[in-house]
């Protein structure tokens, strides 16, 4: 099975600043399928990013994704109220998928 | 634009089946090119793969989790079940289904709402 480790487990930032989240994979993982999702109170997570750089329909472009092998990383350039969520990435390229444990993106 | 809504009861026994139903509508569930998964997060928890059922009834199940449980379809009500024998309080969780676009760059691009299951007696 695949391990993500989410880093850091929880990120302090101000609106308009920029958050960079890491997720790293204990096996290579092809970016095809590396995703990332995002989390807020009560809600079912949103799709933001697939194949580690593709954005979702509908998904701001201050959102972007990148990485290959076992560093990925998901980067918001300018946070705006609605951003500060949780994160996950996730891998469907091995069986079982497997999500990363989240990063917390809260307001500082 | 495709909506998922998961359906069930939320409180199960120990010992006993949890049973689940997504219902699937502005799509097909018999469409090729689309998993049909479920996915679970226990409370302040992260995500958990449970597995997935697509084309003509195929599964695919997390290891973990094989042993006890079974996806099926129902094409003709456009709803995918979830069966999860013999639960235990670690069954406690939000259940949700999902569909997944496979293909070169698979992706889980609509979620239900979740539904939230309780393992106790």
């Amino acid at each position: 099975e695949i391990v993500l480790t989410q880093s850091p487990g929880t990120l302090s930032l101000s609106p308009g600043e920029r958050a960079t989240l890491s997720c790293r994979a204990s096996q290579s993982v092809s970016s095809s399928y590396l995703a990332w999702y995002q989390q807020k109170p009560g809600q079912a997570p949103r799709l933001l990013i697939y194949g580690a750089s593709s954005r979702a329909t509908g998904i701001p472009d201050r959102f972007s994704g990148s990485g290959s092998g076992t560093d990925f990383s998901l980067a918001i350039s300018r946070l705006e109220p609605e951003d500060f969520a949780v994160y996950y990435c996730q891998q469907s390229g091995s069986s079982p998928y497997t999500f990363g444990q989240g990063t917390k993106l809260q307001i500082k | 634009q495709v909506q998922l809504q998961e359906s069930g009861p939320g409180l199960v026994k120990p010992s006993q089946t949890l049973s689940l139903t997504c219902t699937v509508s502005g799509g097909s569930i018999n469409t090729v090119g689309y998993y049909w998964n479920w996915i679970r997060q226990h409370p302040g928890k992260g995500l958990e793969w449970i597995g997935y059922i697509y084309y003509s009834g195929r599964t695919y199940y997390n290891p973990s989790l094989k042993s006890r449980v079974t996806i099926s379809e129902d094409t003709s009500k456009n709803q995918f079940s979830l069966k999860l024998t013999s639960v235990t309080a670690a069954d406690t969780a939000l259940y949700y289904c999902a569909r997944e676009e496979a293909g070169a760059t698979p992706r889980l691009d609509y979620w239900g709402q979740g539904i939230l299951v309780t393992v106790s007696s």
